[in-house]
């Protein structure tokens, strides 16, 4: 119940493409959900979060899209960069403790 | 606005010491949250501190310890070091706790037990 699945555990995109990383998570209590983006040697750095009275959020090159029913929100970076390779992680709480996908390792080929 | 640090960012101890990390938080973050990073369980939840209480503890052996000072400064402890230890230590402020928690984190503590 406390599980957040995310996948894939790595992906490569050509830079321009668009980057899809998924998460699905079981626990309906859960009302925020960020994701992070690490660099190595780096701790995790808030990217964009969302809560579940919205289906979609965008910050620049970077949207959200959450659906409530299916227990399922993803990251879509647009117009995708080198400078995007890093791990990425989905989130998911209620209250003080985040709950962690494993991570995606996503690589830009130029 | 300086971010969240931690202090030191590299450490190499022995089987059976122990070790002190500290996080200082972001100017006017109160709440304070500890998390373990290894390859091979990702991210997992130590416990949080908010205006010098804990707040809430992960699954982890009581010889994972930490308070928080009145300055919001946090400090971590591990008793008894085991190899399984080895790990990064990451530090994460937000401005209040359970509030949307929006957790920014600090560079992390490499701790290597040999």
């Amino acid at each position: 119940q406390q599980q957040v699945k995310q996948s894939p555990q790595s992906l490569i995109v050509q830079k321009g493409g668009i980057s899809i990383i998924n998460c699905a998570y079981e626990n309906t209590a859960f009302d925020y959900f960020p994701w992070y983006q690490q660099f190595p040697g780096k701790g995790p750095a808030l990217l964009i979060a969302i809560r579940p009275d919205v289906s979609e959020k965008k910050e620049g090159r970077f949207t959200i899209s959450f659906n409530k029913s299916a227990k399922q929100f993803s990251l879509h970076i647009m117009d995708s960069q080198p400078g995007d390779s890093a791990t990425y992680f989905c989130a998911a709480s209620k209250g003080y403790q985040l709950i962690w996908g494993a991570g995606t390792k996503l690589i830009i080929k130029p | 606005k300086a971010g969240v640090t931690q202090t030191p960012r590299y450490l190499i101890k022995t089987r059976g010491q122990q070790v002190t990390l500290s996080c200082s938080p972001i100017s006017g973050h109160r709440s304070v949250s500890w998390y373990q990073q290894t390859p091979g369980q990702g991210l997992q939840f130590l416990f949080e501190y908010f205006s010098e209480t804990q707040r809430n503890k992960g699954n982890f052996p009581g010889r994972f310890s930490g308070r928080q000072f009145s300055n919001s400064r946090s400090e971590m402890n591990v008793s008894t070091l085991e190899l399984g230890d080895s790990a990064l230590y990451l530090c994460a402020s937000s401005l209040v706790a359970g509030e949307g928690n929006e957790q920014y984190f600090g560079p992390g503590t490499r701790l290597t037990v040999t």
